[in-house]
């Protein structure tokens, strides 16, 4: 059973700090990483895509990924109210579907 | 340049009952997967089809079953609906060599 785990929160953090947000994966055989935020009553909506070990940037978003570990963060810097949103884990390896965290809720104070 | 897209938004359907959903790709898009998301869940993988087939399948009952059209475009039907099927429906479509998934805005079905 491909796992993928994260911690339900709620995550509390003040608007303009630094939002640390984990997963880790049971497949060592995954290939593909992704994080997707969900508003809620609304769809997910992919924000980074990450495929390699290290840090991939992209605006205020920094995606992070340690295979050995199997361990994949997104940081959001200079959080903003509008982050506010639950934040969802999702793992592919080659020939599999999509795998999802049950998602991290994010609330930035204000 | 549309996204995905899904209908309906949201759909009361009774017990026993069956229904069908609908999703259409983003341009471009040959690959269109389905996921039911239940309240404070994360979306469940049921199926996937690419080429008109069934690719793959999650672990859900054949009470769930799908289809491809040429176009692309997909439906979800779920026959002798339970309350528990009660859920957001999620479409997401890609590229069959892309990874990257984009979802649909969802259909909210509520079985009464």
């Amino acid at each position: 059973q491909k796992e993928v785990e994260q911690n339900s929160g709620p995550l509390s953090v003040p608007e303009g700090a630094i939002a640390s947000l984990n997963c880790t994966y049971s497949d060592r055989g995954s290939q593909s990483f992704f994080w997707y935020r969900q508003y809620s009553g609304k769809s997910p909506e992919l924000i980074m895509s990450i495929y390699s070990n290290g840090d991939k940037e992209d605006g205020r978003f920094t995606a992070q990924l340690n295979k050995a570990s199997q361990y994949v963060s997104l940081l959001i810097r200079d959080s903003q109210p509008s982050d506010s949103a639950t934040y969802l884990c999702a793992v592919k390896g080659r020939n599999t579907p999509l795998v999802f965290g049950k998602g991290t809720r994010l609330s930035v104070i204000a | 340049d549309a996204g995905v897209t899904q209908s309906p938004t949201h759909l009361i359907k009774t017990r026993g009952q069956q229904v069908t959903l609908r999703c259409s790709p983003k341009s471009g898009h040959d690959t269109v997967s389905w996921y039911q998301q239940a309240l404070g869940q994360g979306p469940q993988f049921i199926f996937q089809y690419y080429e008109e087939e069934e690719r793959q399948r999650g672990n859900f009952p054949d009470r769930f079953s799908g289809h491809q059209f040429p176009n692309y475009s997909s439906e979800l039907n779920v026959n002798a609906l339970l309350l528990g099927d009660s859920a957001l429906y999620l479409c997401a479509s890609s590229q069959s060599r892309v990874s990257e998934a984009f979802f649909g805005q969802g259909t909210r079905l509520t079985v009464v």
